[in-house]
């Protein structure tokens, strides 16, 4: 079984300072790593994934996540925000290809960014 | 193309009666997931499908949380004797069905026990 913490459950920002929400996960069996966001009244939008290779992974809207294997994090950066990044993200988790889990999502508690201008 | 569409959007119903959360996943996404969004409890895991099939029910909280998929498509969940308890957001999400792959969610349907 898989568990995931999302560190902060709120982080307030200025508009244009850079932020960065954390996540740590647990798992007995390699995984793959995910990172969505939820808009106000809206389903979940995937930002970014890392499955292998590099661990720097960048997704859309400018964002970019680390994946750190020996601290078993995964935590979300943007070098600068803005007014429409205010949301709530959520880190989820999935076995990797092999296990039994068929892309099962375990997600962490969530983390609503707002950001103030 | 059409992303993933759940109906209806809203839903109020009292303790005890039955409702019925339909999902009409992207033209073919072979896989399909119902999850469910609360205060209380996060996002969680209901249940799987892989075609017409589920081999993985594990978060159904109870017997009386069931779910079908017809012709590798639509999926309907359905909730009979509500309680209050069940009051959430119903998510239904669909992808291409290799690990891995994005999971594209809908919009929920927002259930309210009263």
């Amino acid at each position: 079984a898989q568990s995931v913490t999302q560190l902060d459950s709120q982080v307030p920002v200025f508009e244009e300072a850079p932020v960065e929400l954390r996540c740590n996960y647990s798992s007995s069996v390699s995984v793959y790593l995910f990172w969505y966001v939820q808009y106000p009244n809206q389903g979940l939008q995937l930002l970014l994934k890392y499955l292998s290779g590099s661990t720097l992974v960048k997704g859309i809207n400018g964002f970019e996540a680390e994946f750190n294997k020996s601290q078993t994090s995964f935590h979300l950066r943007k070098p600068s925000v803005h007014i429409s990044d205010t949301a709530e993200y959520f880190c989820a988790v999935s076995e990797a290809a092999g296990g039994t889990s068929y892309g099962k999502l375990t997600f962490g508690q969530g983390t609503i960014l707002t950001v103030h201008p | 193309g059409a992303g993933v569409s759940q109906s209806p959007s809203n839903k109020v119903t009292e303790k005890g009666k039955d409702v019925e959360l339909r999902c009409d996943p992207i033209s073919g996404h072979t896989a399909l997931y119902w999850y469910r969004q609360s205060l209380g409890q996060g996002l969680e895991f209901l249940i799987y499908f892989q075609g017409n099939s589920a081999p993985d029910k594990s978060g159904l909280p109870s017997d009386r949380f069931s779910a079908e998929r017809t012709g590798g498509s639509v999926s309907t969940l359905t909730i009979q004797r509500t309680q209050q308890e069940d009051s959430a957001v119903y998510l239904c999400a669909s992808s291409p069905g290799l690990a891995g792959k994005a999971q594209y969610f809908g919009p929920g349907t927002r259930l309210l026990v009263l």
